[in-house]
C-alpha cells in the first residue's frame, strides 16, 4: 500500500525557517517525481514545487523561488522541503504527492502537515 | 501562467441526479505532439487530502467509480458525476500539468439539494 507520511509543520515565526518531510512507503519511491502542494485555511491548492526521480531536476512556483528548497534522499525513501523566510501568507496545510509522469499530476497524497507563521 | 477557472462555485443537487461541473484554461492544454490533454481532477472531502478521479482529462483513476466521468478538450473541460450519492459530497478541483507552474481551479463545493 502506497503511503505518504508528512512531518516538520508547526509553529513559526515571520523570517524563520522550517524543514518538513515525507516519508515514502509501498512504492519505489526512486522511481517517481515528487512534489508539494499547499493550502491555505480555507482556501484553494496551490502547486509549491517538484523534483525528478533522481533529483537532478527541480521546479518552484514564483512565490516561493528562492526561499524554499526541494530535495530528496532516495537511500531514506524522504522528501524534503526547506523553507526560509517564511511569510504569514505561507501558513498553510503542506501536502507531499507521488508524481507518476514527472510535470504532471499527483496520484496519491499525504495527510498534510500545517505550518502556521505567526509572532 | 495558465489560469483555471471552474464553474460554479457552489453546486446543489439532488441524490440521483446528474452533476457537472465545468472548467476552462487561460490557454490550450492540448499538446499536439501525442493528442493528449494535460488535465486532471481532484476530489477533496473535509479534513482530507485531495483523491486524484481523472487525469489526461477523461482517464479515470483506478478505483474510482464509473458514476465520474470527464470530458472536453483545449480550454474546455467537464466533470460529470452521472447519478449523484451521498458519499460524493466535496470540493472538486480542475488542474493543468501542460506547464509549470501547475495550477488548480477554484475549486466548486458539491453539496446535496
Amino acid at each position: 500500500e502506497v503511503q505518504l507520511l508528512d512531518s516538520g509543520g508547526g509553529l513559526v515565526q515571520p523570517g524563520g525557517s522550517l524543514r518538513l518531510s515525507c516519508a515514502a512507503s509501498g512504492f519505489t519511491f526512486s522511481s517517481y517525481a515528487m512534489s508539494w502542494v499547499r493550502q491555505a485555511p480555507g482556501k484553494g491548492l496551490e502547486w509549491v514545487s517538484v523534483i525528478s526521480n533522481s533529483g537532478g531536476s527541480t521546479y518552484y512556483a514564483d512565490s516561493v523561488k528562492g526561499r524554499f528548497t526541494i530535495s530528496r534522499d532516495n537511500s531514506k525513501k524522504t522528501l524534503y522541503l526547506q523553507m526560509n523566510s517564511l511569510r504569514a501568507d505561507d501558513t498553510a496545510v503542506y501536502y507531499c504527492a507521488r508524481d507518476p509522469i514527472f510535470n504532471g499530476y499527483f496520484d496519491y497524497w499525504g495527510q498534510g502537515s500545517l505550518v502556521t507563521v505567526s509572532s | 501562467d495558465i489560469v483555471m477557472t471552474q464553474s460554479p462555485d457552489s453546486l446543489a443537487v439532488s441524490l440521483g441526479e446528474r452533476a457537472t461541473i465545468n472548467c476552462k484554461s487561460s490557454q490550450s492544454v492540448l499538446y499536439s505532439s501525442n493528442s493528449k490533454n494535460y488535465l486532471a481532477w481532484y476530489q477533496q472531502k473535509p479534513g482530507q487530502p485531495p483523491k486524484l478521479l481523472i487525469y489526461w482529462a477523461s482517464t479515470r483513476e483506478s478505483g474510482v467509480p464509473d458514476r465520474f466521468s470527464g470530458s472536453g478538450s483545449g480550454t474546455d473541460f467537464t466533470l460529470t458525476i452521472g447519478s449523484l450519492q451521498a458519499e460524493d459530497v466535496a470540493v472538486y478541483y480542475c488542474q493543468q500539468y501542460y506547464s509549470t507552474p501547475y495550477t488548480f481551479g477554484q475549486g466548486t463545493k458539491l453539496e446535496i439539494k
